[in-house]
């Protein structure tokens, strides 16, 4: 089955705890994204990969980082969480000449940084 | 100012209703256009692509207006489960970024 999956789906940690949200999609895509969603703002991207160790910062991503060293991995990695990072955060995927097309998004991970 | 602009709603119309929805995007580089459906609060899926043609799909229709900058979706004849969170999404070619609006919600009330 074609999917993005990340992992965890719920955490909740603590100020300055580095943490990793992993992402991982089976179907050959070259784009690779990161969002978070929070009331009133809406999906917000944090970075994006058009291909393996080919990274770009979205809207939002100061606070974050990640790593593409497999095309089919595309972990986000907080290194020292704030209570302001606690959101709904989504990874995605499209091919890339559908770049412009379909995202396939992963399940959500619900972070809470006390 | 926000890229995309969404009315948040909600919306709440009965069964059969035709209801619409606009998006305003502020950047005129802006190429590719979508409609996302998310259902309480899971992943976000895409509804249809917008053309500048128009375009339809079954009871929804989408519009892209490049002059006044904005797109629309139409859904006729409600059903109950249309209820959800409508995303407006803009796509910045050069940048290949896209642009979430805040959604629309909405309510198909039996």
């Amino acid at each position: 089955e074609a999917q993005v999956t990340q992992n965890p789906r719920y955490l909740i940690t603590v100020t300055g705890k580095k943490l990793t949200v992993t992402c991982s999609q089976n179907m050959n895509h070259e784009y690779m994204s990161w969002y978070r969603q929070d009331p009133g703002l809406g999906l917000r991207q944090i970075y994006y990969s058009m291909n393996v160790e080919v990274t770009d910062k979205g809207d939002v991503p100061e606070g974050y980082k990640v790593s593409r060293k497999e095309k089919r991995n595309f972990p986000l990695i907080l290194e020292s969480p704030s209570p302001n990072q606690t959101s709904l955060y989504f990874c995605a995927s499209s091919t890339l000449a559908g770049v412009t097309d379909t995202q396939y998004f992963g399940p959500g991970t619900r972070l809470t940084v006390l | 100012r926000k890229e995309v602009e969404q009315d948040p709603g909600p919306f709440n119309v009965p069964e059969g209703a035709t209801v619409a929805f606009n998006c305003t995007y502020s950047n005129s580089a802006s190429q590719s256009f979508f409609w996302y459906r998310q259902d309480c609060r899971k992943e976000p899926k895409l509804l249809m692509s917008v053309y500048s043609s128009g375009n339809e799909d079954g009871r929804f229709t989408a519009q892209l207006n490049r002059a006044s900058q904005y797109i629309s979706l139409l859904i006729r004849d409600s059903k109950l489960s249309d209820s959800a969170t409508y995303l407006c999404v803009v796509n910045l070619y050069t940048g290949n970024q896209f642009y979430f609006g805040t959604g629309t919600s909405l309510t198909v009330i039996p």
